[in-house]
């Protein structure tokens, strides 16, 4: 079975300061990786993926995850955050593109 | 570029009613998805299809059913509705199943059952 955890229910952080959301995942073979965001009343957008490769992955907006197999982990950085960050962070697992997602992060900026 | 459209955007039905949720995919996506996302949870895998036929099943209660036309739209029909059925319903596309590694989400379908 597939699953995914994030640890962190509410993050909240500065604008131009770092943040890091943490991701981990069980999954019974090489898994498919995503970072989606939803902010309030939107749908998901994907900000990045991983299939296979480099383990550092870049995505939109700033955002970059790496994939630790060792520790079935798959956290996601932006080195400084801007308002427009404030949003809800769901990694997810997939191979089958049946993907389930962790419960999910709020992030909040202070100004 | 075209994204994944889902009508209504919002509905408001009364326990026991039916409902229809229309997704209208990226144009050439073959594969439609379906997830529910309740008030403060993580979207759930419902169902999907590949040119037209039902590809996987997660968990759909028996009360729902979905089917893809030959245009590769889909539509959720909801019937008796729950209460706790009310939640934002997600379609998404992609390209042979998945094989681009991406799903497109569109902006979901509120229901509201009263």
């Amino acid at each position: 079975a597939q699953s995914v955890t994030q640890p962190d229910i509410h993050i909240t952080v500065s604008e131009g300061a770092s943040l890091e959301l943490r991701c981990n995942y069980s999954y019974g073979a090489t898994p498919y990786l995503f970072w989606y965001v939803q902010s309030p009343g939107q749908g998901l957008q994907l900000l990045l993926k991983y299939f296979s490769g480099d383990t550092l992955v870049q995505g939109i907006k700033g955002f970059e995850a790496e994939f630790k197999r060792s520790q079935s982990s798959f956290n996601l950085r932006k080195p400084s955050v801007h308002w427009s960050d404030a949003a809800e962070y769901f990694c997810a697992v997939g191979r089958d593109y049946k993907l389930s997602f962790g419960a999910g992060t709020t992030v909040t900026v202070r100004a | 570029a075209a994204g994944v459209i889902q009508s209504p955007r919002h509905l408001i039905k009364e326990k026991r009613e039916t409902a229809t949720l229309k997704c209208y995919p990226i144009p050439r996506h073959d594969t439609v998805y379906w997830y529910q996302q309740g008030p403060g949870q993580d979207p759930q895998f419902l169902i999907s299809f590949y040119e037209k036929m039902q590809s996987d099943k997660g968990s759909i209660p028996d009360r729902f059913s979905a089917q893809q036309f030959s245009d590769y739209h889909s539509e959720l029909n909801m019937s008796s509705l729950e209460l706790g059925d009310s939640a934002l319903y997600f379609c998404a596309s992609s390209l042979q199943q998945g094989a681009t590694g991406e799903l497109f989400f569109g902006e979901g379908s509120r229901l509201t059952v009263l």
